[in-house]
């Protein structure tokens, strides 16, 4: 079965700060990555999804972006925080038949 | 465009009622799968069930149950005997068969269950 590792679990970053949040996944091989972010007390909102090793495809614009630069591996980065950015961000990963999702355990960033 | 509807922000019930979390979702496509996870506090979302567009038999897994129904766009999900450790968020969910098979999700339903 799939792991997801992410991390950190907590972060807080100063607005203009850059980001980089890593995702890496276990058992299995050319998944579909995913970046959803929560807001507090809100939705999963689709950041971002690959479908292989450099192909990122953005759901909505914004002041992130993010890469796959190996197989099991997604980055969700920025180059300058923003107080809307704050939320819980969380990978998932799934083969390439429309099963459900396995999750990471999310990393909670706090921009101040 | 594609769409999940969670009407119900909160629930709140006594322990051993039966609750259910409703979802209504919108999409032209003919096939598609729907989902329910769950959030418990800790935060890391839980796969529940998977159904595909072309099976609408309801599904009982234990305490669980889900009822499909095509004609109303509905997706509902049953708690029976609700528990302490039932208390999460939980959401539906759409995915295509297009696109990299993205998810989207409903804005969740809050489930409070009190001894």
């Amino acid at each position: 079965s799939q792991t997801i590792h992410q991390w950190p679990a907590t972060l807080v970053q100063p607005v203009g700060s850059p980001l980089s949040l890593e995702c890496t996944v276990e058992g299995t091989s050319n998944p579909n990555l995913y970046w959803y972010r929560q807001a507090a007390g809100r939705g999963l909102q689709l950041l971002f999804y690959s479908v292989g090793i450099g192909q990122i495809s953005s759901e909505v614009p914004q002041n992130l972006s993010a890469s796959r630069p190996q197989d099991r591996q997604f980055i969700l980065s920025s180059k300058k925080l923003l107080l809307s950015d704050s939320g819980f961000y969380l990978c998932a990963s799934r083969k390439d038949r429309p099963y459900g999702y396995t999750f990471g355990s999310g990393t909670r960033l706090t921009v101040v | 465009a594609q769409k999940v509807t969670q009407a119900q922000t909160e629930i709140s019930v006594v322990e051993k009622e039966d609750v259910t979390l409703d979802c209504v979702y919108e999409t032209r496509d003919t096939t598609y799968y729907l989902f329910w996870y769950k959030q418990p506090p800790s935060g890391e979302l839980v796969f529940l069930i998977r159904r595909n567009s072309f099976d609408e038999q309801n599904e009982i897994s234990g305490r669980y149950s889900w009822n499909f129904q095509k004609s109303t766009s509905s997706f509902n999900f049953t708690i029976t005997a609700s528990q302490v450790v039932d208390s999460a968020v939980y959401f539906c969910a759409l995915s295509l068969n297009t696109g990299g098979f993205k998810t989207i999700f409903g804005a969740g339903t809050r489930l409070f269950v009190k001894a």
